[in-house]
């Protein structure tokens, strides 16, 4: 089936930088988008980006521009999100989410990672 | 940016009962490119609806989509007690693909 497996929960300092893996199995990796999104405590959801896994293009919320990168290695078919400069408001958690395509048309996200959680404090 | 406003934030109804989520977008959403997800505690969202009104693989027909343009709506027809979580709708017609606030459903 169809399985997103993400890496385990981070602590980090203010100022350092966090890097989430999200290990794709039952498709081709390289066959569809992988988006990341965000959840604080409580809060909404909050996309932050895509990577292409077949050109590894990638497109970022302007929000994240400058701060977050998302990179890809195929032979393993693994996803990364790189978030650097951390802050404490950057305490979420972070999910992997594949772009589900349904008879060549973008149908959501479908499935989701299991989610990491990533505190930052001092 | 689209922005999407979800109403009522929270909804409270018994089991049996039928729900009625609205999501109301800041500009048209392209293509009708617009999902709902369901999210319980402690748990990933998982996808319901998409292109509107297409139910995701292995989603009960008590779940339905509706609407175009800027109006949308998730209709549930008759409340099951696992139906009571937070619902969440998304645009991804464009960049930032944008969510709702959120709606949650909990039992009165």
């Amino acid at each position: 089936q169809v399985q997103l497996v993400q890496s385990g929960a981070e602590v980090k300092k203010p100022g350092a930088s966090v890097k989430v893996s999200c290990k794709a199995s039952g498709y081709t990796f390289t066959g569809y988008y992988m988006h990341w999104v965000r959840q604080a405590p409580g809060q909404g959801l909050e996309w932050m980006g895509w990577i292409n896994p077949n050109s590894g293009g990638t497109n970022y919320a302007q929000k994240f521009q400058g701060r977050v990168t998302m990179t890809r290695d195929t032979s393993i078919s693994t996803a990364y999100m790189e978030l650097s400069r951390l802050r404490s408001d950057d305490t979420a958690v972070y999910y992997c989410a594949r772009e589900l395509v349904v008879r060549g048309f973008s149908a959501g996200f479908d499935p989701w990672g299991q989610g990491t959680l990533v505190t930052v404090s001092s | 940016e689209i922005v999407l406003t979800q109403s009522p934030g929270t909804l409270s109804l018994s089991p049996g009962e039928r729900a009625t989520l609205s999501c109301r977008a800041s500009q048209s959403v392209s293509s009708s490119y617009l999902a709902w997800y369901q999210q319980k505690p402690g748990q990933a969202p998982r996808l319901l609806i998409y292109g509107a009104s297409s139910r995701a693989t292995g989603i009960p027909d008590r779940f339905s989509g509706s609407g175009s343009g800027t109006d949308f709506t998730l209709t549930i027809s008759r409340l099951e007690p696992e139906d009571f979580a937070v619902y969440y709708c998304q645009q991804y017609g464009s960049s930032p693909k944008t969510f709702g606030q959120g709606t949650k459903l909990e039992i009165k």
